[in-house]
C-alpha cells in the first residue's frame, strides 16, 4: 500500500536560512507527488507537483522540489526562508488503481521561521 | 474569479443534531472531494465523486453522507452518527485525470465544533 513520511512535524529556521522539509514516499506504481502549504485556518493551496519529465520541479513563492526515485524521496527546499512561510507544508501522493488513485498525504511539518 | 466556495466558515451542533456543509465549485471539475483534517494528522477522505449522481467511500465514511446533484455541488452532512465531529472540514476538486496526475484545489473549509 502507498504511504507518506514527512520527517519532522515541526521545523524551526532562521529568517534567510535554507529550509528542507523532508517527504519520503513508498508506492507500487509510478507516482505523482504534490507538496501543499496551508496557513492557519485556510485550505490548501499548490506548491507544486511532479507528474513526469523533469525531475527537478519548481513552484510557486522560491520553492522546489526534487524528484529521486532511488530514494523515494521528494524532498522541499528553498534557499532563503522568509517570514512569511510560516505555516504547515503536506506531501501527497497518488494512491493506486485499488483505491482508485486518490491522494496519501504525509502528516504535514509546521515550517516556523525565527526572526 | 474561479474557486471553491465553503459555507459555513464556523458551525456548532447539538447532540443529536445532523449538519449539512455546503461545497460550491465554479472550476467546471468533474470530480469533487471532502476531506476531515486533525491537528497532528494529514487530511483523511471521506467521501469522494467524480460525476453527478454517483459517490464513493473514502477511508473514514461512517457517520457521515453526501448527495451530487448538480456538478458545482457536493454537499456534506455529519450525521448524529458521527460521534466526534469536531474537525476542520475541507472540500476539494479537480480535473479528472490520469492515474491521479491532477491536483486538487481546496475551499478555505468549515470549522464543525459540538456545543
Amino acid at each position: 500500500a502507498q504511504s507518506v513520511t514527512q520527517l519532522g512535524s515541526h521545523v524551526s529556521v532562521s529568517e534567510g536560512a535554507l529550509v528542507l522539509l523532508r517527504c519520503n514516499y513508498s508506492s507500487s506504481v509510478p507516482p505523482y507527488l504534490f507538496w501543499y502549504v496551508q496557513y492557519p485556518n485556510q485550505g490548501l493551496q499548490l506548491l507544486l507537483k511532479y507528474t513526469t519529465g523533469a525531475t527537478l520541479v519548481k513552484g510557486i513563492n522560491g520553492f522546489e522540489a526534487e524528484f529521486k526515485k532511488s530514494e523515494t524521496s521528494f524532498h522541499l527546499t528553498k534557499p532563503s526562508a522568509h517570514m512569511s512561510d510560516a505555516a504547515e507544508y503536506f506531501c501527497a501522493v497518488s494512491g493506486d488503481m485499488d483505491s482508485n488513485y486518490q491522494l496519501i498525504w504525509g502528516a504535514g511539518t509546521k515550517l516556523i521561521i525565527k526572526p | 474569479d474561479g474557486g471553491i466556495t465553503q459555507s459555513p466558515k464556523y458551525l456548532f451542533r447539538k447532540e443529536g443534531q445532523n449538519v449539512t456543509l455546503s461545497c460550491e465549485q465554479n472550476l467546471n471539475h468533474d470530480a469533487m472531494y471532502w476531506y476531515r483534517q486533525d491537528p497532528g494528522q494529514g487530511l483523511r477522505l471521506i467521501y469522494y465523486s467524480q460525476i453527478v449522481n454517483d459517490f464513493q467511500k473514502g477511508d473514514i465514511a461512517e457517520g457521515y453522507s453526501v448527495s451530487r446533484e448538480k456538478k458545482e455541488s457536493f454537499p456534506l452532512t455529519v450525521t448524529s452518527a458521527q460521534k466526534n465531529p469536531t474537525a476542520f472540514y475541507l472540500c476539494a476538486s479537480s480535473i479528472l485525470g490520469v492515474g491521479g496526475n491532477q491536483p486538487q484545489h481546496f475551499g478555505d473549509g468549515t470549522r464543525l465544533s459540538i456545543l
